[in-house]
């Protein structure tokens, strides 16, 4: 049973990089897609990105422009998100993105428990 | 942009059936899923490729999803049920996630 863990700082300083690393147990990396999702709080859920372990990547256009996402190890991959401010402040969650074969059916079956980030001085 | 909308609450007696819609256009030709989130948790997949259960998600919990719209519906709806429910679909066009803003579910 696949399961994930995010980890980073819980406080990061406004104009400054964000950096979080999900790191996966009871699987490897290989073969699937991993994601990340935020909820501010109060709100609701806000799709990132994703990436597919081959480092082929696809992102919100809304942070785009800020943000990468990686693989680092056979277990671990990576978000990065740069310039922040009060409004990047939420609960960050990494999940594992089920992909089909063909058709529509994507959907995240597994998701981390969140780590929450205040961007604040 | 593909945009997905839920009512921002929906309320139900204890045993009664709730019903929580997403729509979306044409949403009927993709696929939806629900989570469940609990206050101080991260969501939980309840239904996938529209009326599909997880293993150890209970019978209560089922999906449809025709024409523009797609339902979460709880039979018998239980206090441990309330919860906020986002539905979410796939936007084929530009292979992103689509989530819906969320639907606050009162037991009451």
């Amino acid at each position: 049973q696949v399961q994930l863990q995010e980890s980073g700082p819980g406080l990061v300083q406004p104009s400054e990089t964000l950096a979080l690393t999900c790191t996966v147990s009871g699987g490897s990396i290989s073969s699937h897609y991993w994601t990340w999702i935020r909820q501010p709080p109060g709100k609701g859920l806000e799709w990132i990105g994703y990436i597919h372990n081959s480092g082929s990547t696809t992102y919100n256009p809304s942070l785009m422009s800020r943000l990468i996402i990686s693989v680092d190890t056979s277990k671990q991959f990576s978000l990065k998100l740069s310039f922040v401010t009060a409004a990047d402040t939420a609960v960050y969650y990494c999940a594992k993105l089920v992909t089909p074969p063909v058709g529509t059916n994507y959907y995240m079956d597994v998701w981390g428990k969140g780590t929450t980030v205040t961007v604040s001085s | 942009s593909y945009e997905l909308t839920q009512p921002p609450s929906v309320s139900v007696s204890p045993g009664q059936t709730a019903s929580i819609p997403c729509s979306g256009d044409k949403l009927g030709l993709r696929y939806a899923c629900w989570y469940q989130q609990k206050p101080g948790q991260s969501p939980v997949l309840v239904i996938y490729q529209d009326n599909k259960r997880p293993s150890g998600i209970p019978e209560r919990f089922s999906g449809s999803n025709s024409g523009n719209t797609a339902t979460l519906t709880i039979s018998g709806t239980q206090a441990m049920d309330e919860a906020d429910y986002y539905c979410q679909a796939w936007n084929s066009s530009t292979a992103h996630v689509v989530f819906g803003g969320g639907t606050k579910l009162t037991v009451l």
